[in-house]
């Protein structure tokens, strides 16, 4: 099993243009994250997904839109980048027996300049 | 306001020392304390804890909760280089939103040889 993988590793993006971060993971987790952790300030939840067709928002998702038309996969759309974005993000996925317990992808730095 | 509060937050050893990271928590509802070592990259998960006074043992590494004053302490013992990584400590609460974690801001520990 591959578990959770995101593309790209790394990316730098200017000022209002658009890109989707791709994560997928092969574990068949109904429940899927998107977290953004910068410097200082611990790992925000963005948006997350209870399965298939399901997103709901989490603590900071203004700037950014997900769907889920797979289990497989989760990915986050940025519509107009901004310096604020710029962040290290990751994708997580658990079972619905045990949520709390994320396995998380290797993460994406995003640089918007 | 939930929150987490992980103490201290960076210390370096010499290998071979014991070293005991605190995490304490003010969140609604308690649901569980996991522990997880971010190197680098993406964060690994360690243990879950729902229970107080139960110690959760893997290796070198033990973590204890006590729901009654709060908090939970993760050590490490006989620590070696490899154990350089940030800490990370994550509280679950049941309250509103209930997919979501509330993250501590990480021990940073350095072991030099």
């Amino acid at each position: 099993n591959a578990g959770v993988t995101q593309t790209p590793k790394f990316r730098i993006l200017k000022i209002g243009q658009s890109m989707t971060l791709q994560c997928a993971q092969d574990m068949n987790h109904n429940y899927m994250y998107w977290y953004r952790q910068d410097p200082g300030m611990g790992l925000k939840l963005i948006y997350y997904s209870v399965g298939a067709g399901i997103t709901d928002k989490g603590e900071v998702p203004n700037g950014y839109n997900v769907s889920r038309s797979t289990t497989e996969d989760f990915p986050l759309r940025l519509e107009l980048a901004a310096p604020s974005q710029t962040s290290v993000y990751f994708c997580a996925s658990s079972k619905p027996s045990a949520t709390d317990t994320q396995y998380f992808g290797p993460g994406t730095r995003l640089t918007v300049l | 306001e939930d929150k987490v509060v992980q103490s201290p937050l960076s210390l370096v050893v010499h290998e071979g020392d014991t070293v005991t990271l605190n995490c304490s928590y003010e969140v609604t509802n308690f649901r569980s304390l996991l522990w997880y070592k971010q190197e680098k990259k993406a964060p690994t998960f360690l243990f879950m804890l729902t229970s107080s006074g139960i110690e959760k043992k893997s290796g070198r590494l033990s973590s204890i909760l006590d729901k009654k004053e709060l908090f939970s302490i993760l050590n490490i013992t006989a620590t070696q280089t490899g154990d350089s990584a940030v800490y990370l400590c994550a509280v679950g609460s049941n309250a509103g939103n209930n997919r979501k974690l509330i993250w501590g801001l990480g021990t940073s520990l350095g072991v030099n040889p």
